[in-house]
Protein backbone atom coordinates (compact mmCIF):
# COMPACT_ATOMS: atom_id res chain seq x y z
CA UNK A 1 0.00 0.00 0.00
CA UNK A 2 1.68 3.07 -0.91
CA UNK A 3 -1.07 5.09 -1.05
CA UNK A 4 -2.00 8.42 1.34
CA UNK A 5 -5.55 8.52 1.62
CA UNK A 6 -7.44 12.01 2.39
CA UNK A 7 -10.56 13.17 3.22
CA UNK A 8 -13.51 14.25 2.55
CA UNK A 9 -11.94 15.34 -1.18
CA UNK A 10 -14.00 18.60 -1.59
CA UNK A 11 -15.46 20.65 1.88
CA UNK A 12 -17.56 23.96 2.06
CA UNK A 13 -17.41 26.15 4.85
CA UNK A 14 -18.67 28.74 6.88
CA UNK A 15 -16.57 31.32 8.72
CA UNK A 16 -17.96 30.25 11.80
CA UNK A 17 -18.17 26.09 11.21
CA UNK A 18 -15.73 23.61 12.73
CA UNK A 19 -14.89 20.91 10.32
CA UNK A 20 -11.95 18.41 9.91
CA UNK A 21 -9.58 17.35 7.17
CA UNK A 22 -8.37 13.50 7.75
CA UNK A 23 -5.23 11.68 6.57
CA UNK A 24 -4.42 8.35 6.67
CA UNK A 25 -1.17 5.82 5.58
CA UNK A 26 -0.33 2.50 6.10
CA UNK A 27 3.36 3.06 4.57
CA UNK A 28 4.76 2.53 7.99
CA UNK A 29 6.14 5.98 7.82
CA UNK A 30 6.67 8.20 10.93
CA UNK A 31 6.72 11.74 9.24
CA UNK A 32 3.43 13.46 8.11
CA UNK A 33 3.16 16.59 6.56
CA UNK A 34 0.41 19.17 5.75
CA UNK A 35 0.88 21.73 2.85
CA UNK A 36 -1.96 24.31 1.65
CA UNK A 37 -1.58 24.78 -2.27
CA UNK A 38 -3.27 28.23 -3.32
CA UNK A 39 -4.17 27.95 -6.82
CA UNK A 40 -0.81 28.06 -9.18
CA UNK A 41 1.28 28.44 -6.92
CA UNK A 42 3.91 25.63 -5.12
CA UNK A 43 2.49 23.42 -2.03
CA UNK A 44 3.67 25.84 1.27
CA UNK A 45 4.83 23.77 4.27
CA UNK A 46 2.55 24.17 7.41
CA UNK A 47 3.40 21.25 9.69
CA UNK A 48 5.45 18.49 10.46
CA UNK A 49 4.93 15.69 12.72
CA UNK A 50 7.70 13.00 13.74
CA UNK A 51 6.93 10.06 15.54
CA UNK A 52 3.87 11.82 16.37
CA UNK A 53 5.14 14.76 18.03
CA UNK A 54 4.55 18.40 16.14
CA UNK A 55 8.36 19.03 15.09
CA UNK A 56 7.57 22.22 12.62
CA UNK A 57 5.23 25.00 12.55
CA UNK A 58 5.45 26.98 9.99
CA UNK A 59 3.62 30.03 12.17
CA UNK A 60 0.68 29.06 11.26
CA UNK A 61 -2.39 30.81 12.35
CA UNK A 62 -4.06 29.23 15.41
CA UNK A 63 -7.02 28.99 13.69
CA UNK A 64 -5.60 25.34 12.57
CA UNK A 65 -5.15 22.82 14.61
CA UNK A 66 -3.02 19.79 13.75
CA UNK A 67 -3.19 16.91 15.39
CA UNK A 68 -1.68 13.53 14.98
CA UNK A 69 -3.84 10.68 17.23
CA UNK A 70 -1.45 7.65 16.03
CA UNK A 71 1.62 7.00 13.84
CA UNK A 72 -1.10 6.32 10.19
CA UNK A 73 -3.28 9.43 10.76
CA UNK A 74 -3.08 13.03 10.79
CA UNK A 75 -6.16 15.23 11.31
CA UNK A 76 -6.35 19.85 10.51
CA UNK A 77 -8.71 20.96 12.89
CA UNK A 78 -10.66 24.21 11.32
CA UNK A 79 -11.87 26.90 13.11
CA UNK A 80 -13.11 30.33 12.25
CA UNK A 81 -11.45 30.20 8.77
CA UNK A 82 -11.71 33.25 6.78
CA UNK A 83 -12.01 33.36 2.52
CA UNK A 84 -8.74 33.71 1.93
CA UNK A 85 -8.15 30.06 3.61
CA UNK A 86 -9.98 28.53 0.74
CA UNK A 87 -7.38 26.44 -0.98
CA UNK A 88 -6.29 22.96 -1.45
CA UNK A 89 -5.01 21.28 1.65
CA UNK A 90 -2.59 18.11 0.97
CA UNK A 91 -1.38 15.70 3.44
CA UNK A 92 1.91 14.10 2.78
CA UNK A 93 4.38 11.45 4.44
CA UNK A 94 7.77 9.86 4.51
CA UNK A 95 10.24 7.86 6.33
CA UNK A 96 11.66 9.39 9.39
CA UNK A 97 15.40 10.10 9.96
CA UNK A 98 16.02 9.47 6.33
CA UNK A 99 18.05 11.92 4.26
CA UNK A 100 16.38 12.12 1.28
CA UNK A 101 12.70 12.95 2.50
CA UNK A 102 10.73 11.06 -0.20
CA UNK A 103 7.60 12.45 0.19
CA UNK A 104 3.86 10.88 -0.93
CA UNK A 105 0.92 12.71 -1.06
CA UNK A 106 -2.42 12.28 -0.79
CA UNK A 107 -4.81 13.80 -3.22
CA UNK A 108 -5.91 16.55 -1.23
CA UNK A 109 -8.94 18.53 0.48
CA UNK A 110 -10.24 21.61 -1.62
CA UNK A 111 -11.82 23.91 0.68
CA UNK A 112 -13.84 26.53 0.19
CA UNK A 113 -14.59 28.80 2.90
CA UNK A 114 -17.43 31.21 2.20
CA UNK B 1 14.67 32.43 2.36
CA UNK B 2 15.43 30.35 -0.30
CA UNK B 3 14.00 30.62 -3.47
CA UNK B 4 13.44 28.32 -6.51
CA UNK B 5 12.20 29.36 -9.57
CA UNK B 6 11.02 27.64 -12.96
CA UNK B 7 9.70 28.95 -15.83
CA UNK B 8 6.43 28.94 -16.13
CA UNK B 9 5.27 27.59 -19.32
CA UNK B 10 6.29 24.78 -22.05
CA UNK B 11 4.68 23.69 -24.79
CA UNK B 12 6.14 20.49 -26.85
CA UNK B 13 4.89 18.18 -29.48
CA UNK B 14 4.20 14.65 -29.00
CA UNK B 15 7.19 12.52 -29.20
CA UNK B 16 9.69 15.37 -28.89
CA UNK B 17 12.13 15.76 -25.90
CA UNK B 18 10.75 18.06 -22.91
CA UNK B 19 13.42 20.15 -20.77
CA UNK B 20 12.19 21.68 -17.70
CA UNK B 21 14.68 23.88 -16.08
CA UNK B 22 14.75 25.40 -12.24
CA UNK B 23 16.97 27.60 -9.90
CA UNK B 24 17.64 27.85 -6.67
CA UNK B 25 19.63 29.75 -3.95
CA UNK B 26 20.30 27.23 -1.43
CA UNK B 27 23.82 26.55 -1.04
CA UNK B 28 23.03 24.05 1.73
CA UNK B 29 20.84 21.51 -0.70
CA UNK B 30 21.35 18.03 -0.15
CA UNK B 31 17.96 16.57 -2.16
CA UNK B 32 16.77 18.21 -5.40
CA UNK B 33 13.90 16.91 -6.50
CA UNK B 34 10.92 16.56 -9.54
CA UNK B 35 7.16 16.25 -8.80
CA UNK B 36 4.52 15.53 -11.17
CA UNK B 37 1.12 17.33 -10.12
CA UNK B 38 -2.30 16.33 -12.36
CA UNK B 39 -5.57 18.51 -12.52
CA UNK B 40 -7.03 17.98 -8.83
CA UNK B 41 -4.35 15.84 -7.86
CA UNK B 42 -1.73 15.57 -5.11
CA UNK B 43 2.35 15.34 -6.42
CA UNK B 44 3.93 12.50 -7.53
CA UNK B 45 7.66 11.98 -7.00
CA UNK B 46 9.15 11.82 -10.43
CA UNK B 47 13.13 11.24 -9.41
CA UNK B 48 15.45 13.06 -7.01
CA UNK B 49 19.04 13.30 -6.81
CA UNK B 50 21.68 14.13 -4.19
CA UNK B 51 23.45 17.34 -4.65
CA UNK B 52 26.88 15.45 -5.20
CA UNK B 53 25.85 13.61 -8.23
CA UNK B 54 25.76 15.67 -11.81
CA UNK B 55 23.72 13.31 -13.45
CA UNK B 56 20.78 10.63 -12.83
CA UNK B 57 18.68 8.58 -15.48
CA UNK B 58 15.77 6.62 -14.76
CA UNK B 59 13.72 5.70 -18.12
CA UNK B 60 12.68 8.23 -19.84
CA UNK B 61 13.58 10.85 -17.42
CA UNK B 62 17.21 12.65 -16.69
CA UNK B 63 18.05 14.66 -13.92
CA UNK B 64 21.45 17.08 -14.74
CA UNK B 65 22.62 18.89 -11.46
CA UNK B 66 24.91 22.07 -12.16
CA UNK B 67 25.60 22.68 -8.09
CA UNK B 68 28.45 25.31 -9.23
CA UNK B 69 25.45 27.67 -11.20
CA UNK B 70 22.20 25.95 -8.75
CA UNK B 71 20.70 24.92 -11.77
CA UNK B 72 18.94 21.90 -12.31
CA UNK B 73 16.99 20.23 -14.90
CA UNK B 74 14.54 17.27 -16.07
CA UNK B 75 14.37 15.96 -19.56
CA UNK B 76 11.44 14.00 -20.37
CA UNK B 77 13.05 11.74 -23.43
CA UNK B 78 9.85 10.90 -26.16
CA UNK B 79 7.38 13.28 -24.46
CA UNK B 80 3.71 11.63 -24.77
CA UNK B 81 0.00 13.60 -23.48
CA UNK B 82 0.30 11.73 -20.64
CA UNK B 83 3.13 13.80 -19.58
CA UNK B 84 1.26 16.78 -19.48
CA UNK B 85 1.24 18.26 -15.92
CA UNK B 86 2.50 20.77 -13.68
CA UNK B 87 5.94 20.07 -12.56
CA UNK B 88 7.57 20.96 -9.26
CA UNK B 89 11.17 21.46 -8.74
CA UNK B 90 12.29 21.17 -4.51
CA UNK B 91 15.36 20.97 -2.76
CA UNK B 92 15.78 19.93 0.69
CA UNK B 93 18.51 22.30 2.63
CA UNK B 94 18.45 23.60 6.22
CA UNK B 95 15.95 26.79 6.69
CA UNK B 96 15.15 28.28 10.33
CA UNK B 97 17.64 25.71 11.78
CA UNK B 98 15.89 22.28 10.62
CA UNK B 99 16.01 20.50 7.20
CA UNK B 100 12.85 21.42 4.28
CA UNK B 101 11.90 20.79 1.38
CA UNK B 102 11.20 24.05 -0.32
CA UNK B 103 9.43 23.89 -3.88
CA UNK B 104 10.23 25.96 -6.90
CA UNK B 105 7.14 27.96 -8.52
CA UNK B 106 6.07 25.02 -11.18
CA UNK B 107 6.34 24.24 -14.74
CA UNK B 108 3.27 23.92 -16.91
CA UNK B 109 4.11 21.18 -19.46
CA UNK B 110 1.72 21.20 -22.83
CA UNK B 111 2.12 18.21 -25.10
CA UNK B 112 0.64 18.52 -28.62
CA UNK B 113 -0.76 15.39 -30.10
Amino acid sequence: DTEVTQTPKHLVMGMTNKKSLKCEQHMGHRAMYWYKQKAKKPPELMFVYSYEKLSINESVPSRFSPECPNSSLLNLHLHALQPEDSALYLCASSQAGIGEEKLFFGSGTQLSVL
Amino acid sequence: GEDVEQSLFLSVREGDSSVINCTYTDSSSTYLYWYKQEPGAGLQLLTYIFSNMDMKQDQRLTVLLNKKDKHLSLRIADTQTGDSAIYFCAERGLTGGYQKVTFGTGTKLQVIP
